[in-house]
C-alpha cells in the first residue's frame, strides 16, 4: 500500500518568505509526527498529533512554526518569515498510535532558505 | 527528560566483518528502545525495537541489539556486514506511557567497504 507522502520533495525559498510543507499519512494511522533533520543534529521532534487530542507542540522551535491536521488525515507544517537556520529536511511520520506501533516515515522535504 | 547518545558519528568497516553501533540513553523512567535505519535517498524504517521481555532483540537484515539496563545501553550488532548495509542508523527512545513520541540520537553513518 501507499506509504507516507510528503510534498514538495525540495523547496528553495528566500529568507523572510512563508512556506507550507504537506504530509499525507498512511490511511488509518491516527498518529502523525513532524521531525526536523539537520546535518549533524539528528532528528529533532517538532509536533505530534494523536487522534482528536490536542497536539503536543513542545518541540516547535519558535512561534514562526505551526502545524495543523485537517480531518485527522493530511497535515501541513507552516514556517513563517523563514530564516537561514530553518534550512533542514523536514520529516513526517505516521503510526497506528499504540505505544508499540512503529513510525512510518516519508522521504522528507528538503528546505533551503537563501 | 530523556536523551540518546550515539558517540560514533561514522563507522567504517570491511564487508563480512562484524560491527557494533553504540547507543546509550538517559531517562528517569522506563523506556522503550528502537533502532531505525535510513538507506541513501530513502525514508527511515524500523530495524528493531525493545519493549519488554528478552533483552536480546532480533531485527531485520540480520541485525540484533541488546538492552542493558544497568549500563543504559542498547547497542546494535551484526556478525557479518554487507555492502547493502551502508546507511545511517538512528537509536531512539520513548517513555513508557508517553505515547510513542520518539527522541532520536544524532545517528551513526555505517560505511561498508570492499
Amino acid at each position: 500500500g501507499a506509504g507516507v507522502s510528503q510534498s514538495p520533495s525540495n523547496k528553495v525559498t528566500e529568507k523572510g518568505k512563508d512556506v507550507e510543507l504537506r504530509c499525507d499519512p498512511i490511511s488509518g494511522h491516527t498518529a502523525l509526527y513532524w521531525y526536523r533533520q539537520s546535518l549533524g543534529q539528528g532528528l529533532e521532534f517538532l509536533i505530534y498529533f494523536q487522534g482528536n487530542s490536542a497536539p503536543d507542540k513542545s518541540g516547535l522551535p519558535s512561534d514562526r512554526f505551526s502545524a495543523e491536521r485537517t480531518g485527522g488525515s493530511v497535515s501541513t507544517l507552516t514556517i513563517q518569515r523563514t530564516q537561514q537556520e530553518d534550512s533542514a529536511v523536514y520529516l513526517c511520520a505516521s503510526s497506528l498510535g499504540g505505544w508499540d506501533s512503529p513510525l512510518h516515515f516519508g522521504n522528507g522535504t528538503r528546505l533551503t532558505v537563501t | 527528560a530523556q536523551s540518546v547518545t550515539q558517540l560514533d558519528s561514522q563507522v567504517p568497516v570491511f564487508e563480512e566483518a562484524p560491527v557494533e553501533l553504540r547507543c546509550n540513553y538517559s531517562s528517569s523512567v522506563s523506556v522503550y528502545l528502537f533502532w531505525y535505519v535510513q538507506y541513501p535517498n530513502q525514508g527511515l524504517q524500523l530495524l528493531l525495537k525493545y519493549l519488554s521481555g528478552s533483552t536480546l532483540v532480533k531485527g531485520i537484515n540480520g541485525f540484533e541489539a541488546e538492552f542493558n539496563k544497568s549500563q543504559t545501553s542498547f547497542h546494535l550488532r551484526k556478525p557479518s556486514v554487507h555492502i547493502s548495509d551502508t546507511a545511517e542508523y538512528f537509536c531512539a527512545v520513548s517513555l513508557t506511557g508517553g505515547g510513542n513520541k520518539l527522541t532520536f540520537g544524532t545517528g551513526t553513518q555505517l560505511k561498508v567497504e570492499l
